[in-house]
């Protein structure tokens, strides 16, 4: 299996443009994550899916801010408008049987969003 | 706000020497901990997974877990160049994963 595949790698945009980052979780998997990383706040969950339907989206910092996951193979982040503080590395995992004890998440290589 | 503590470092360590990552959590109902590696521009990696108190040993790596103190640790035993990296904790808590702000390690030759 290739692992979680997101796109793009990096992207750079213009304060108030929309940009939406993809995943690709590990085929068989349930359960989706999707986490935000910088230097003053570490590794955040933003949302999480089960079965393509969102469970807790908490994390989410504010409306600006949606995820879908139409499908078991695919999910988006999209932040309209976007904002300089929103410049991260986003990160999307997937586990299957999340709920139980034994079980890991895998992460993707990451998305680094740089807002000019 | 369950917390996830870890000293930020960085923790410089001879080559050969045993390194020593401490975290100390809030939530009593956690039941998961595990330890990732981190690379500079990577993604977190899983490296040890513990569910029950007491020592759990994979190849140089030892994972240390006491709940009545709410501590989890990591020893790395004979310490290479290639440890060098940020190593985060993360606590299950129900199904949800929270995450130290991570330990930098320095093993130096």
């Amino acid at each position: 299996d290739a692992g979680v595949i997101q796109s793009p790698r990096h992207e750079v945009t213009e304060m108030g443009q929309e940009v939406t980052l993809r995943c690709k979780p590990i085929s068989g998997h349930d359960y989706l994550f999707w986490y935000r990383q910088t230097m003053m706040r570490g590794l955040e969950l933003l949302i999480y899916f089960n079965n393509n339907v969102p469970i807790d989206d908490s994390g989410m910092p504010e409306d600006r801010f949606s995820a879908k996951m139409p499908n078991a193979s695919f999910s988006t982040l999209k932040i309209q408008p976007s904002e300089p503080r929103d410049s991260a590395v986003y990160f999307c995992a997937s586990s299957s049987g999340w709920g139980g004890m034994n079980t890991e998440a895998f992460f993707g290589q990451g998305t680094r969003l740089t807002v000019v | 706000q369950k917390e996830v503590e870890q000293n930020s470092g960085p923790l410089s360590v001879p080559e050969g020497a045993i390194a020593s990552l401490n975290c100390t959590y809030s939530d009593r109902g956690s039941q998961s901990f595990f330890w990732y590696r981190q690379y500079s521009g990577k993604s977190p990696e899983l490296i040890m997974s513990i569910y029950s108190n007491g020592d759990k040993e994979d190849g140089r790596f030892t994972a240390q877990l006491n709940k009545a103190s709410q501590y989890v640790s990591l020893l790395i035993r004979d310490s290479q160049p290639s440890d060098s990296a940020t190593y985060l904790c993360a606590v299950k808590a129900g199904n949800m994963l929270t995450f130290g702000g991570g330990t930098r390690l320095m093993v130096k030759p």
